[in-house]
């Protein structure tokens, strides 16, 4: 079966760093992804890992482990407007006619002043 | 330039009747997939249409669940008899193309309602 797992809510303070962690366990693997969605919002693409390490974006950076099955998001100076859910989704299929994606459950970020 | 856009932005509809949910991909994106998102629930995949291969209608719950897509362009999801367990947003998107490194773009959902 196919199973991705991240916490549900995390809190954290305004100008400090947050890390959401996610763990997956799927048929095949062939990228995973982190979305950011604010309420009653369409989710829109943060970042994209195939290989192992971390790819940094701006304030964003995301980690990938292949063999733990297992990524974080890293959200440095965190403002207000990050405010969101955040999901982790995998591709599990190679091309073709399978395209789809994956997804967790989301983690609910809340930060605070 | 535009983005994915969907229509109705909200539907309530009855149990029992049929909805057709519409999508419309950005220009030249020849990949366009449907998933439905429930209270609580993570985006689930529905189907997932690439050119002018079949579809993967894996992710379809049921029979009552349908897609098409012509032209290679526009998508209709529609539901028959609908159930209030179908009650969730359904959200299209669409990319350049079926390989992993293309990003999916969103459209905004329609929120279905079924009473």
């Amino acid at each position: 079966g196919q199973n991705i797992d991240q916490p549900t809510e995390m809190t954290a303070t305004e100008g400090a760093i947050v890390q959401i962690n996610c763990t997956y366990q799927t048929s095949g693997f062939n990228g995973l992804f982190w979305y950011q969605q604010h309420a009653g919002e369409a989710p829109t693409f943060l970042s994209y890992n195939v290989l192992d390490g971390l790819e940094e974006k701006g304030r964003f950076s995301s980690f990938l482990s292949r063999s733990k099955g297992y990524s974080y998001l890293l959200l440095k100076e965190l403002q207000m407007k990050d405010s969101a859910s955040y999901l982790c989704a995998v591709r599990p299929f190679y091309g073709g006619s399978q395209g789809n994606l994956i997804f967790g459950k989301g983690t609910k970020l809340s930060v605070k002043p | 330039g535009a983005g994915v856009s969907q229509s109705p932005s909200n539907k309530v509809t009855e149990k029992g009747k049929d909805v057709e949910l519409r999508c419309d991909p950005i220009s030249g994106h020849t990949a366009l997939y449907w998933y439905r998102q429930s209270l609580g629930q993570g985006l689930e995949f529905l189907i997932y249409f690439q050119g002018n291969s079949a579809p993967d209608k894996s992710g379809l719950p049921s029979d009552r669940f349908s897609a098409e897509r012509t032209g290679g362009s526009v998508s209709t999801l529609t539901i028959q008899r609908t159930q209030q367990e179908d009650s969730a947003v359904y959200l299209c998107a669409s990319s350049q193309g079926g390989e992993p490194t293309y990003e999916q773009y969103f459209g905004p959902g329609t929120r279905l309602t079924v009473t």
